[in-house]
């Protein structure tokens, strides 16, 4: 089946510094990719839907100016945490759905196997 | 506003017995309906999906779910439960065609010797 990779898959880093998530769609394109956010024992929150090409949506009560996406590539979305503080801390999850803008609602939405960001 | 309601935070069961996981949506119509798994530490997993048709869905690892539109609930099944399947069960929607999950609070399934 499709595979969507995180990078990394955890990492530690000081407060007030940025961090980089990359999740990547090995074997096929997306114009959309989405980013959640897990809290320990808790359910997924979506942040924001990630447009190829285009601006990110954010979801309602999401920074943008604190978690900036940019989807440059068909396959490529970055989440990048920046001035983290501890309370960023969490389970990074994205999705990408195979196909093209206009393809079949529906589809199944692969997701990656989720980045964990420790902020000291 | 949409919504997902997973009534049980934690259920325990014996190997070999049978599982029945609960979800309950709210949506105006009939949305899309998916069951993920997620084993710790890690990213999530489809177990099965319901867009249209049959309402007993098939899925992957031996579970089923059954869509019942008057109850508004979409519950997972497995008539018999494997140590390996102990792990976290999210009940999702998608409401439109964005392709935006909703998910519930997730259960997590324990499963005895």
């Amino acid at each position: 089946g499709a595979v969507v990779s995180q990078h990394p898959s955890w990492v530690i880093c000081k407060s007030g510094t940025s961090v980089k998530i990359e999740c990547r769609s090995l074997d096929f394109q997306a114009t959309t990719m989405f980013w959640y956010r897990q809290f320990p024992k808790q359910s997924l929150m979506l942040m924001a839907t990630s447009n190829e090409g285009s601006k990110a949506t954010y979801e309602q009560g999401v920074e943008k100016d604190k978690f900036l996406i940019n989807h440059a590539s068909l396959t490529l979305s970055t989440l990048t945490v920046t001035s983290a503080h501890p309370e960023d801390s969490s389970f990074y999850i994205c999705s990408a759905r195979p196909g093209l803008a206009g393809g079949p609602a529906g589809g199944e939405l692969f997701f990656g196997e989720g980045s964990r960001l420790t902020v000291l | 506003a949409q919504s997902v309601t997973q009534p049980d935070i934690h259920i325990t069961v014996s190997e070999g017995a049978s599982l029945e996981l609960r979800c309950n949506y709210s949506y105006g119509a009939t949305p899309y309906l998916f069951w993920y798994v997620q084993s710790p530490g890690q990213g999530l997993q489809l177990l099965l999906k319901y867009f249209s048709g049959d309402t007993l869905v098939q899925g992957i690892k031996g579970f089923e779910a059954e869509f019942k539109r008057s109850q508004s609930s979409f519950n997972l099944r497995k008539p018999s439960v494997h140590w390996s399947d102990a792990a976290e069960y999210f009940c999702a929607v998608a409401p439109s065609n964005t392709g935006k999950l909703i998910f519930g609070q997730g259960t997590t399934l324990q499963v005895k010797p």
